[in-house]
């Protein structure tokens, strides 16, 4: 099967820029989920889908993250005006297992690659 | 709240000589312990993970971790290395009432030297 597939893999844009991330995650896996890793530091959890609504978005850092998941599908990842402090790698996962992703594991993508200048 | 520290930022080892990765975990609850890798350009990947039982976990690539309950530990060890395990480990937790969110750590960075 497809794995998890991000892009674009690495993107370079302008402090005050919109950019956009997107996921692809594994067919049928209705459990999707952001994280980011900012300048070497700990990867953390931004939100989690279930299908096309939002579970939790507890780690959004602020409202210039707009996250959505059209259908039950891909997800998109919307940073609006990007600042220097977004700089990072943004990974996606996706898991079949409903409220267990944690214990069953992720699928994880190889991350997007975001630098703002 | 839960955190996880992996106090080696960077290690290099030598090809075929032992390795331990250092992790320590904090958390007032139960929580799921395991280590993720990412080889360089590709994905994270589950590399094991403790949930309950022998407090001893093994991957298929030999790696072992052990939980240390008493230490908070959960360090990642390899008898001989080679220069496949060369790339980014990471620590993580889940707590069990909650473990869809799961918690990382910085991340170590293993470099095998020829």
């Amino acid at each position: 099967e497809a794995g998890v597939t991000q892009f674009p893999s690495h993107s370079v844009i302008e402090k005050g820029q919109t950019v956009t991330l997107r996921c692809d995650p594994i067919s049928g896996h209705d459990n999707l989920y952001w994280y980011r890793r900012v300048m070497g530091k700990e990867i953390k959890f931004l939100l989690h889908f279930v299908k096309e609504s939002k579970q939790d978005e507890s780690g959004m850092p602020n409202n210039r993250f707009l996250a959505e998941r059209t259908g039950g599908t891909y997800s998109t990842l919307k940073v609006q005006p990007a600042e220097l402090e977004d700089s990072g790698v943004y990974f996606c996962a996706s898991s079949h297992y409903e409220g267990g992703a944690g214990v069953y594991g992720y699928t994880f993508g190889s991350g997007t690659r975001l630098t703002v200048v | 709240a839960q955190s996880v520290t992996q106090l080696d930022s960077q290690v290099p080892v030598f090809e075929e000589a032992p390795v331990e990765l250092r992790c320590n975990y904090s958390s007032s609850v139960s929580v799921y312990l395991f280590w993720y890798v990412q080889y360089p350009n590709q994905g994270l990947q589950l590399l094991l993970k403790y949930l309950s039982g022998s407090t001893l976990v093994e991957s298929i690539n030999g790696f072992e971790a052990e939980f240390n309950k008493s230490q908070t530990s959960f360090h990642l060890r390899k008898p001989s290395v080679h220069i496949s395990d060369t790339a980014e480990y990471f620590c993580a937790v889940a707590v069990k009432t909650s473990y869809d969110k799961v918690i990382f750590g910085p991340g170590t960075s293993l470099s095998v030297i020829p």
